[in-house]
């Protein structure tokens, strides 16, 4: 039982264009949510947060937004660039709960 | 560079054999996580160890071992092996001993079975 999918396994976008990486939940306890990035032969590495009391959390290119009703967030990147070319994962957690929950990840292109 | 230090980086071996994969997490972090990663799939939680007692435990297979040493580094032993074990293993930790904050990786282990 996958409580965490992103069902888009890859994306492709123009340099400049907007991303959009989406992201669905059906824990209705999880309530922080994570993106973290991933390069080739890396670990993943965290990017932006939001938690449930807020609906949106904006950090320089990134913005990552929530809808509770929907079980759903998305992470937008405006502009994109190529070196934003990674697989993006995110990852929910639980109040009560001591490990993040991933999904299995979207590959993004960005090209020049 | 996380902070977060995993050896060996690569690992190559047989159907039936016993690897140890290990962990040395970031200065100061209590909490340090096991994540397996198979075929470009997602991140499967294997377990949690914090100040060194078991914290949470998750699809972690019964022929899969880890403890976390007073010098809070952390070793995954996998027994048995199969070929279904191929995969990347990654090591995170963090300060605290919940997850809803920023987990800091390693690279990870790459084990192929064969």
């Amino acid at each position: 039982d996958q409580q965490v999918k992103q069902n888009s396994p890859s994306l492709s976008v123009q340099e400049g264009r907007i991303s959009i990486l989406n992201c669905d939940y059906t824990n209705s306890m999880f309530d922080y949510f994570l993106w973290y990035k991933k390069y080739p032969a890396e670990g993943p590495t965290f990017l932006i947060s939001i938690s449930s009391i807020k609906d949106k959390n904006e950090d320089g290119r990134f913005t990552v937004f929530l809808n509770k009703s929907a079980k759903h967030l998305s992470l937008h990147i405006v502009p994109s660039q190529p070196g934003d070319s990674a697989v993006y994962f995110c990852a929910a957690s639980a109040r009560a709960g001591n490990m993040l929950t991933f999904g299995g990840g979207t590959r993004l292109m960005v090209k020049p | 560079d996380s902070g977060v230090t995993q050896t060996p980086k690569h690992l190559i071996t047989a159907t039936g054999q016993r690897v140890t994969l290990r962990c040395s997490p970031r200065s100061g972090d209590l909490s340090v996580y096991w994540y397996q990663q198979s075929l470009d799939q997602g991140l499967q939680f294997l377990i949690q160890y914090y100040n060194g007692e078991e914290r949470a435990k998750g699809n972690i297979l019964e022929r899969f071992s880890a403890q976390q040493f007073p010098d809070l580094h952390s070793e995954l032993n996998l027994s048995s092996l199969e070929l279904g074990d191929s995969a990347l293993y990654f090591c995170a930790s963090s300060v605290g001993g919940r997850a809803n904050g920023e987990l800091f990786f390693g690279e990870g282990s790459r084990l192929t079975v064969l």
